[in-house]
């Protein structure tokens, strides 16, 4: 599975957007883009995945460039609730996820 | 529609002792992963079970073993515990269709390990 690169740690001001980047330069034709997150003391909490089109649902956006070596987590008006550890991960299926340090998001007032 | 469920949620062993820690999926799962996430880092794969079978296994040591039940439950078990061992255990659950997994998994809350 391809490795990805996050951020350590991000900012946002709740009720403004939070752009969570990614990098995957590796990632291959077949494999998916998922997106997790983490709130303190859960369990990961899946959000949103996609191959190589934009995807919304009613958590988040995704966006994957042309390329498919970047992609941008997007929480449109972001909570105290949302603060916690954002996960991207690149892999074939959903079978083994490979999880690493993950970008932790903090919301503030 | 209860979610991913794991007992207990904390437990505390002593360092060659052994541990078993229970998870039942998802109702409509029939897949179950087991995830081990020490302080700080994230979940790392250990195996997964579908039909009572381990499918796929992460580079985990033998004292990890598993089982899964008829009714999709599933058991871990970490013989002779040692101190690396204290994490946060994770169970996922999910649906295998055609050999390979498309729904996304659905994770416990998990189940806190400290060995002393």
């Amino acid at each position: 599975d391809a490795k990805t690169t996050q951020p350590p740690s991000m900012d946002c001001a709740e009720g403004r957007a939070a752009n969570l980047p990614c990098n995957h330069s590796t990632i291959s034709g077949n494999e998916y883009v998922y997106w997790y997150r983490q709130i303190h003391s859960q369990g990961p909490q899946y959000i949103i995945h996609g191959l190589k089109n934009n995807e919304t649902n009613e958590m988040a956006s995704l966006i994957i460039t042309e390329d498919r070596k970047s992609s941008t987590l997007i929480l449109p008006h972001a909570t105290l609730r949302d603060t916690a550890v954002y996960y991207c991960i690149v892999a074939g299926t959903a079978s083994k996820l490979t999880f690493g340090t993950g970008t932790r998001l903090q919301v503030t007032l | 529609d209860a979610g991913v469920t794991q007992s207990p949620t904390h437990l505390i062993k002593t360092r060659g002792q052994q541990v078993t820690l229970r998870c039942s999926p998802k109702s409509g799962h029939d897949t179950v992963s087991w995830y081990q996430q020490a302080l700080g880092q994230g979940p790392q794969f250990i195996f997964q079970y579908y039909e009572e079978e381990e499918r796929q296994r992460g580079n985990f040591p033998d004292r990890f073993s598993g089982h899964q039940f008829p009714n999709y439950s599933s058991e871990l078990n970490v013989n002779a515990l040692l101190l690396g061992d204290s994490a946060l255990y994770l169970c996922a659950s999910s649906l295998w269709l055609q050999g390979v997994i498309w729904s996304p998994l659905h994770f416990g809350n998990g189940t806190r390990l400290t060995v002393t």
